[in-house]
């Protein structure tokens, strides 16, 4: 079946400080998988933070990028200079379209001040 | 802003009782989906409904079921509630696909 590794977390990074999500994907039941990271705040619900439905193509949202790597099956999420806002748990999923979305088990991101 | 509506936030019950969870979105989608969240806090899909049709059905157990009145609402069934369904459920909808937008959740404990 189709399966989402990301880095384990917590991940802990200074505010200013670069950051890198890993996130690895398997899509054996669909051909051209469209990926997504997905972000959940503090006592918020699950929303998208970006998408890239083309292989070779980045998405960028919120000062986040990552580029869909089919070669290396790669989505990094990356960012040049955290915020303390940016502290949450961040999921990398694929799916066909939206739709029957797989998840990886999340990454929990806690920006010192 | 919260478009996806859960209720209840918890539910506390005991291994053998019925619950109910409901789920209402306010987007005017088309398809709604309710997932599990286990304590490894892995996300997986149980059902999808478009349409009032059920578009994907993961292999979840029989005492799991999905109930729609209409496209706004779905809800969630559990029949005989065991141990290891205590988990968070998260319902989400789209329109025609596209980007999935998810409610709080509910978290389920089965004591």
């Amino acid at each position: 079946g189709d399966s989402v590794t990301q880095t384990e977390g917590p991940v802990t990074v200074s505010e200013s400080e670069s950051l890198i999500i890993n996130c690895t994907y398997s899509a054996t039941s669909i051909a051209y998988p469209n990926l997504f990271w997905y972000v959940r705040y503090p006592g918020e619900g699950l929303q998208l933070l970006l998408k890239v439905i083309t292989a070779g193509q980045k998405g960028s949202s919120r000062g986040f990028e990552a580029t869909y790597n089919k070669e290396t099956t790669s989505f990094h999420l990356q960012k040049a200079s955290v915020q303390e806002s940016d502290s949450a748990v961040y999921y990398c999923a694929l799916g066909e379209g939206a739709d029957r979305l797989t998840f990886g088990k999340g990454t929990q991101l806690i920006i010192q001040p | 802003e919260t478009a996806v509506f859960q209720t209840p936030n918890y539910h506390v019950t005991q291994v053998g009782n019925e619950v109910s969870f409901n789920c209402k979105q306010t987007l005017g989608h088309d398809t709604m989906y309710w997932y599990k969240q286990d304590s490894k806090k892995l996300l997986k899909i149980m059902f999808s409904y478009n349409n009032k049709q059920l578009i994907v059905n993961e292999t979840v157990p029989r005492r799991f079921s999905p109930q729609s009145s209409d496209k706004a609402h779905l809800n969630l069934r559990i029949k005989s509630v065991e141990p290891e369904d205590s988990a968070v459920y998260l319902c989400a909808s789209s329109f025609r696909g596209y980007e999935q937008y998810f409610g709080p959740g509910t978290r389920l404990t089965v004591l």
